[in-house]
């Protein structure tokens, strides 16, 4: 079954302990991409990566990183998470091509206190 | 960045009844896509435009396009209470590299 995985669904930490947040997909697509979500402000790309080891930056990258060693995996980190990335997180494989569809995982709410 | 505006931001309609939402865009598109997102869950894929088509069914879904206007509605038709979800458009520009620019989102709530 095609799917992407999120790790972990829920998360509460507290001002600037360092956290990954993992993301997989099975299905070999080169483009992969991570979102937050905010009441009122829909979907914001913070990063996105078009292939292995091939990374930029979306609208709200500041205080996120990324890593793409494999094509499957897309972690995203949070060096020193602070209170204002509180949100919900998803990440996304996208089919490429012409159909340009994006497969999201089940979301990672996040909590910094 | 947020290009597209879902109209109306919400909509609460009886069972069996149609629901149409409205979606408007700023720039220039290959596609445009509709997704569903039930609360606090991914969003997942409904249907795509391109943007040479001016209409599309799947199921009990409808979208029309207008690129002259710049704008695209998702129909739904005979409600159902599982329809209740959040509707966002998404479109894709010409030289976006597979990004794609989200609306706010429609929430849409169908009573029973």
């Amino acid at each position: 079954e095609a799917q992407v995985t999120q790790n972990p669904r829920y998360l509460i930490t507290v001002t600037g302990k360092k956290l990954t947040v993992t993301c997989s997909q099975n299905m070999n697509h080169e483009y992969m991409s991570w979102y937050r979500q905010d009441p009122g402000l829909g979907l914001r790309q913070i990063y996105y990566s078009m292939n292995v080891e091939v990374t930029d930056k979306g609208d709200v990258p500041e205080g996120y990183k990324v890593s793409r060693k494999e094509k499957r995996n897309f972690p995203l980190i949070l060096e020193s998470p602070s209170p204002n990335q509180t949100s919900l997180y998803f990440c996304a494989s996208i089919s490429g091509g012409s159909y340009n569809e994006q497969f999201f995982g089940p979301g990672t709410r996040l909590t910094v206190l | 960045s947020q290009q597209g505006e879902e109209d109306p931001q919400a909509l609460s309609i009886q069972e069996g009844e149609n629901a149409t939402m409205n979606c408007s865009y700023k720039t220039s598109i290959n596609n445009l896509q509709w997704y569903r997102q039930n609360s606090g869950r991914g969003l997942v894929h409904l249907i795509l435009i391109r943007s040479n088509e001016r209409e599309k069914h799947s199921g009990r879904l409808r979208v029309t396009l207008d690129t002259s206007k710049k704008s695209s509605s998702l129909l739904i038709t005979a409600s159902r209470a599982a329809d209740t979800a959040s509707y966002f458009c998404a479109t894709d520009g010409m030289d976006s590299n597979y990004q794609l620019i989200w609306g706010a989102g429609t929430k849409l709530i169908i009573k029973p």
